[in-house]
């Protein structure tokens, strides 16, 4: 089955404690990235990656970290988790267009993170 | 700076018509998605569009102007089932690569 898979699903965590949330997706797709969802903000992209070993900031990189060393995995870090880092997050990934832009988004189930 | 604007809410009954506009301000344009979120779950794209006019799948269909830089979802003949937070989406071009940026969403309230 095609599919985008995180974990953890839930994580309570504290603040300054590194902290990895795993991605990993089937699908042999070149395009991958992480966003939050915030109420009232909507989906907010934080990185995104357009192949192994290549990866750009999005709209809200601050505080986070990723890597793209094999095709189907996308990691995020945290470095040092602060309460303004609670949010759900979300993993995607999509095959890219021949422009190189990315296609149709394949989400992964989520991952809420609470930071006290 | 880059915006996109959305109805925060929409309400309607079972069968009737519903649309839901997307304005948005943005360099380096290159499509508008829309996705489809239900509570708890995660988002599910719907349609795409990267030229002005009409696509239509099924009961769902998705119109764009560029020159306008605005573009709704048509959600006909309501169901329950699609009571739900509706996002649009424009793909951006950046130096080398390309990103999305989404809207705050607009809940959809179907009612009997």
């Amino acid at each position: 089955e095609a599919q985008v898979t995180q974990n953890p699903r839930y994580l309570i965590t504290v603040t300054g404690k590194k902290l990895t949330v795993t991605c990993s997706q089937n699908m042999n797709h070149e395009y991958m990235s992480w966003y939050r969802q915030d109420p009232g903000l909507g989906l907010r992209q934080i990185y995104y990656s357009m192949n192994v070993e290549v990866t750009d900031k999005g709209d809200v990189p601050e505080g986070y970290k990723v890597s793209r060393k094999e095709k189907r995995n996308f990691p995020l870090i945290l470095e040092s988790p602060s309460p303004n880092q609670t949010s759900l997050y979300f993993c995607a990934s999509s095959e890219t267009r021949t422009s190189g832009r990315p296609d149709t988004q394949y989400f992964g189930p989520g991952t809420r993170l609470t930071v006290l | 700076g880059q915006s996109l604007e959305q109805p925060s809410e929409v309400t309607a009954v079972e069968g009737a018509i519903v649309q839901i506009n997307c304005t948005y301000q943005t360099s380096g344009f290159y499509g508008l998605s829309w996705y489809q979120q239900h509570d708890g779950g995660a988002p599910t794209f719907l349609s795409y569009n990267a030229l002005d006019g009409l696509e239509e799948t099924g009961r769902f269909s998705s119109f764009l102007s560029r020159s306008d830089s605005y573009g709704y979802l048509l959600l006909q003949e309501l169901q329950m089932k699609d009571s739900a937070s509706y996002f649009c989406a424009v793909t951006v071009t950046t130096d080398s690569w390309g990103k999305l940026q989404f809207g705050a969403g607009t809940q959809v309230v179907v009612t009997p």
